[in-house]
């Protein structure tokens, strides 16, 4: 019931196109869904985070949509460039400071 | 306004040995966190800890794993007799608050296990 599951494993996408990553979980008493951009060598980094009661959050090109009764929330990048290419967390938090990280998703963004 | 900071970023130990790993959150914050990665996987909570104190550790091995946060000086993870599949990256974060509030990364410790 504390898993996050993430798909896909790995994503391809053309420069320019729409990066969709997807998350779901069990915990309905998760409350903070935070996702997180990791480079090679390098530790997480938070790129955006929502809360339950709210369904979609957008920051410049990255838009967080949530769906509370589904259990699913997901990442999309629009306009994405060959700098956005690492691999992408997504993460729940039950207000106990204790992350549940999924599994992660490589992105490749081809030129 | 500095990150948070890891020492060392590598280090081998052989087997049996003892790896301190340290972690010296951003300034301002008083509450930190460790995490480990082990390779193409996601980040595993280990221990939660504020100044002198252990919040949770559920996450933690029962045995050869200590975490401290002293008053004065960097948060510290202590592997003791070190085994091959202790081999990960190690990662601290910190964060203001507890309760939700954001936990900013730092750059991890990798620890390779002869």
């Amino acid at each position: 019931q504390q898993q996050v599951k993430q798909s896909p494993q790995s994503l391809i996408v053309q420069k320019g196109g729409i990066s969709i990553i997807n998350c779901a979980y069990e915990n309905t008493a998760f409350d903070y869904f935070p996702w997180y951009q990791q480079f090679p060598g390098k530790g997480p980094a938070l790129l955006i985070a929502i809360r339950p009661d709210v369904s979609e959050k957008k920051e410049g090109r990255f838009t967080i949509s949530f769906n509370k009764s589904a259990k699913q929330f997901s990442l999309h990048i629009m306009d994405s460039q060959p700098g956005d290419s690492a691999t992408y967390f997504c993460a729940a938090d039950r207000g106990a400071q204790k992350l549940v990280f999924g599994q992660g998703t490589r992105l490749t963004i081809n030129p | 306004n500095a990150g948070v900071m890891q020492n060392p970023r590598h280090l081998v130990r052989r087997r049996g040995q003892e790896a301190r790993l340290r972690c010296s959150p951003m300034k301002g914050h008083s509450h930190v966190y460790w995490y480990r990665q082990l390779p193409e996987e996601g980040l595993k909570f280990m221990v939660y800890l504020q100044k002198e104190n252990i919040i949770d550790e559920s996450g933690m091995p029962k045995e050869r794993f200590s975490a401290e946060f002293p008053k004065e000086g960097p948060s510290i993870l202590r592997i003791q007799q070190v085994v091959r599949g202790d081999s990960a990256a190690y990662f601290c974060a910190s964060s203001r608050q507890g309760l939700a509030d954001t936990q900013y990364f730092g750059p991890g410790t990798r620890l390779t296990v002869l």
